[in-house]
């Protein structure tokens, strides 16, 4: 069965810094591309980033690019989610998913992690 | 950045067949932006019900069926149930599968 689960959400003050991380079982996690989503409350989702199975390719939304790093570790199983200058309006629900995008594709998503950011 | 736009709210009746749509601000939607449509309830995470357009996964009720219309994705529901109440956010893929963008999601309601 596949399990994502997320951790490292919090309250954090504006212009600080989080890392967010996403332990991955019941798949060979080395074989799959891996994304953050997030949620702002009352609101959609937002595809945040994507990274490739070997990490050798990393996508960002406008938005954070800059801010935010995608990383992994495959022989841990797991995907982080390096967040720094962070702003109110990062303020949300961080979920991991699998394969939502890239060679093959099926959507896997983990239970989410709230970020609050506010002083 | 492509916008991806959807109905904000649907009504459909118990029983009833609805269709969701899903376009793109760069044109008509095709199989290689492999659409997906997700569903979620208040409080849960969003889960997968179609992906590259019409696949199911094992979860996925028959009554959930996707496809490409009128230069849109398009989810329909045929025989919606009480349960079928909840929020659908479809998702493109742009630059080779490589970036997403997020529809702003339809509440659906039955009644």
């Amino acid at each position: 069965e596949v399990q994502l689960v997320e951790s490292g959400g919090g309250l954090v003050q504006p212009g600080g810094s989080l890392r967010l991380s996403c332990a991955a079982s019941g798949f060979t996690f080395r074989s799959y591309w891996m994304s953050w989503v997030r949620q702002a409350p009352g609101k959609g989702l937002e595809w945040v980033a994507n990274i490739k199975h070997d990490g050798g390719e990393k996508y960002y939304v406008d938005s954070v690019r800059g801010r935010f790093t995608i990383s992994r570790d495959n022989a841990q199983n797991s995907l982080y989610l390096q967040m720094t200058s962070l702003r109110a309006e990062d303020t949300a629900v961080y979920y991991c998913a699998r394969d939502l995008m890239g060679a093959t594709r099926s959507g896997y998503w983990g239970q989410g992690t709230l970020v609050t950011v506010s002083s | 950045q492509a916008v991806v736009t959807q109905e904000p709210s649907l009504t459909v009746s118990p029983g009833g067949t609805v269709t969701l749509t899903c376009a793109s601000s760069t044109g008509a939607v095709t199989s290689g932006h492999y659409p997906y449509w997700f569903q979620q309830k208040p409080g849960q995470a969003p889960r997968t019900l179609l992906y590259d357009t019409s696949k199911k996964h094992s979860w996925t009720p028959a009554r959930f069926s996707g496809s490409l219309l009128g230069g849109r994705a398009a989810l329909t529901l045929s025989g919606a149930q009480p349960e079928d109440e909840a929020d659908y956010h479809c998702l493109l893929s742009y630059s080779d599968a490589r970036q997403g963008v997020f529809g702003g999601g339809t509440k659906l309601t039955v009644l």
